[in-house]
């Protein structure tokens, strides 16, 4: 069953504009990623964030956690035409790192 | 350094076939995870290998079954194809068991006729 809902569902913006992405998750976690998944093809580990920590930073990227809320969000900066995607959200119950997926969000960037 | 790689990247199989998919880690990884992704949803966690052993497994029937071998290279069986398994299969590699990220092959696309 998926752990992790990521909210919207979709969201369109402008080239430059910011894109913010939610996940919310119901059980306890050892960590959080972020992926990003292009037309269907593999998955692409974006950032890593531990339950211990707030907020991560790569890049363009931003990825908060409170673990009070259950909940992360993933910012994208000065979005590219090129960001267009599909973002999961993952949480890992265990160390063993079986992870669960939400549904994603899928990503718009217009040029 | 390779990435994880799947083979095939597309398979077509009739209604209680049976198949194989195959996944080689990423350089310096031993762990490997199998995901099932239907169209327009979120990968779902199969199960997970780790020394040549099954150390975690999700909700699938035991048509699911898989295997690792010494070179930590691993395969996915189902047996008994139905419909429903038409799906992109995702196989992710990791080191040890610490929860470092994962990094995934391009996957295999099934389709059961």
């Amino acid at each position: 069953s998926q752990q992790g809902e990521e909210d919207p569902q979709a969201l369109s913006i402008q080239e430059g504009e910011n894109a913010t992405m939610n996940c919310s998750y119901k059980t306890s976690i050892n960590n959080l990623q972020w992926y990003r998944q292009n037309s269907g093809r593999g998955l692409v580990h974006l950032i890593l964030i531990r339950s211990n920590e707030r907020e991560k930073h790569s890049g363009r990227l931003r990825v908060t956690l409170d673990t009070s809320k259950k909940s992360s969000s993933l910012l994208i900066t000065a979005s590219r035409a090129a960001d267009t995607a599909s973002y999961f959200c993952a949480t890992a119950p265990n160390t063993n790192n079986d992870m669960r997926f939400g549904a994603g969000t899928r990503l718009t960037v217009k040029p | 350094d390779a990435g994880v790689t799947q083979s095939p990247t597309h398979l077509i199989k009739t209604r209680g076939q049976q198949v194989t998919l195959r996944c080689s880690p990423k350089s310096g990884h031993d762990t490997v995870s199998w995901y099932q992704q239907a169209l327009g949803q979120g990968p779902q966690f199969i199960f997970q290998y780790y020394e040549e052993e099954e150390r975690q497994r999700g909700n699938f029937p035991d048509r699911f079954s898989g295997h690792q071998f010494p070179n930590y290279s691993s395969e996915l069986n189902v047996n008994a194809l139905l419909l429903g398994d038409s799906a992109l299969y995702l196989c992710a590699s990791s080191f040890g068991d610490l929860a470092y990220e994962q990094y995934f092959g391009p996957g295999t696309r099934l389709t059961v006729t």
